[in-house]
């Protein structure tokens, strides 16, 4: 049971390039998350999925498109990537219900020059 | 909207002493969870400990307990017996019950823990 998974772990992008940051979990859960962290920030919420096939925007979303591909999976897309999308990026899960906790996956380092 | 406030950024203790994290939410809601999450060097969030809103009990995790004040909306973290695997920074956590909300988390800014032996 690895929990949740994120690839890749650290990338660097030039401005204007994409990458697509995906995550995977095996717990059966419905709900994946899309934060991002930066420095005196805490996290912030991008988007969400509360089940598979449906996704809705959080927080900060500008910038930023997801894939719920199927219930196990929810990738993050950088269309043309800007410095200010320099972060560490965090996954998460969640069952249904309200009486659990998310699960973090490991994070992706970001860093856009 | 939800807000979470951590008033310190950055908090040290001596090893074996005790420790105080402070939080103070706002919200209007009455059903909530609120949390905290430790983030050490790793980077890895782990679940340190949950209070539900409808309890008046404050959790306690072994070393780690919980000041809850609902009325006050506050909902600080202490941390006795202080360890040196306890620096990390700590994250309060607020999660509305409402399914509106898809139990979304939000975040405050954190507090960065020194342990000093």
């Amino acid at each position: 049971n690895a929990g949740v998974t994120q690839t890749p772990k650290f990338q660097v992008l030039k401005t204007g390039q994409s990458m697509t940051l995906q995550c995977a979990q095996d717990m059966n859960h419905n709900s994946m998350y899309w934060y991002r962290q930066d420095p005196g920030m805490g996290l912030r919420l991008i988007y969400y999925s509360a089940s598979e096939g449906t996704t809705d925007k959080g927080e900060v979303p500008n910038g930023y498109n997801v894939s719920r591909l199927n219930k196990r999976e929810f990738s993050l897309r950088l269309e043309s990537a800007a410095p200010s999308q320099t972060s560490v990026y965090f996954c998460a899960s969640a069952p249904k219900g309200f009486s659990y906790e998310q699960y973090f996956g490991p994070g992706t380092r970001l860093t856009v020059t | 909207a939800q807000t979470v406030t951590q008033s310190q950024p950055e908090m040290s203790v001596q090893e074996a002493e005790t420790v105080t994290l402070s939080c103070t939410y706002d919200t209007s809601e009455s059903d909530y969870y609120l949390f905290w999450y430790k983030q050490p060097p790793s980077r890895q969030m782990i679940l340190v400990i949950r209070q539900e809103a409808y309890k008046q009990q404050n959790a306690t995790e072994n070393r780690f307990s919980v000041n809850f004040q609902k009325a006050a909306k506050s909902f600080s973290l202490k941390i006795s017996d202080s360890q040196l695997g306890d620096a990390a920074m700590y994250f309060c956590a607020y999660r509305s019950n409402s399914g509106g909300s898809n139990y979304k988390l939000t975040f405050g800014k954190g507090t960065l823990l020194t342990v000093n032996p």
